[in-house]
């Protein structure tokens, strides 16, 4: 069965902190999506990747950079955590156009 | 600049109502598909709609892609308690691998 996992259900940063979400998963999809989930705006992407090392802004990146090193990981990396940064983050992976996006179960990031 | 408006925010109904929900945008999109989120979980893909016009029937659940491919709809018969969740719409432009999510419907289903 597909499986998309995200490292840490919640977490709990502080304000400046370098912080780091991973995502793997286990379908060898070329296709990978970073979004953040906020109460009345739906899901907003942040970035997206679809091949080892390359890597396409999304809507919001401002604040975030990514990394792909291997097909099967995706990492989205908050360079300097601010509180505006609170939300929950979802991963997903995608096989082709207009096949299903495979959610992980998200990340619940609070920044202090 | 989200671009996808979905309507309405939230939608309490009885069991056995029926419902729909709508997804607008200006934009026209390569294909259109809808997710369902439960609480503590990820959105999981109902359904996909590619062509104008198309509409598919999952059970209770009718999706119809618009004719400019600029809309969405999904009718909900008879509506379950199962049925309650977020339900998110997410159109495609040509050319690209990337989604716009809408703004989501909050769905509850009272027994």
């Amino acid at each position: 069965d597909v499986k998309v996992t995200q490292s840490s259900r919640y977490l709990v940063k502080r304000t400046g902190e370098k912080v780091f979400l991973e995502c793997v998963q286990d379908m060898d999809h070329e296709n990978m999506f970073w979004y953040r989930q906020d109460p009345g705006l739906g899901l907003r992407l942040i970035y997206f990747s679809y091949d080892v090392k390359m890597k396409e802004k999304g809507d919001i990146p401002e604040g975030y950079s990514v990394s792909r090193e291997k097909k099967e990981r995706f990492s989205l990396i908050l360079e300097s955590a601010s509180t505006n940064q609170t939300s929950m983050y979802l991963c997903a992976s995608m096989s082709g156009s207009n096949q299903p996006q495979h959610f992980g179960d998200g990340t619940r990031l609070s920044i202090l | 600049t989200q671009l996808l408006e979905q309507s309405p925010q939230f939608l309490s109904i009885q069991e056995g109502e029926n419902l729909t929900v709508y997804c607008n945008s200006s934009s026209v999109f390569s294909s259109l598909q809808w997710y369902r989120q439960e609480p503590g979980e990820g959105p999981v893909l109902l359904v996909t709609v590619v062509t104008g016009g198309e509409v598919k029937k999952l059970k209770r659940l009718t999706f119809q892609f618009g004719d400019a491919r600029k809309d969405s709809s999904l009718h909900i018969t008879a509506a379950q308690p199962g049925d309650t969740g977020l339900y998110l719409c997410a159109g495609r432009y040509s050319g690209t691998y990337k989604y716009i999510f809408g703004t989501g419907t909050r769905l509850k289903v009272l027994a």
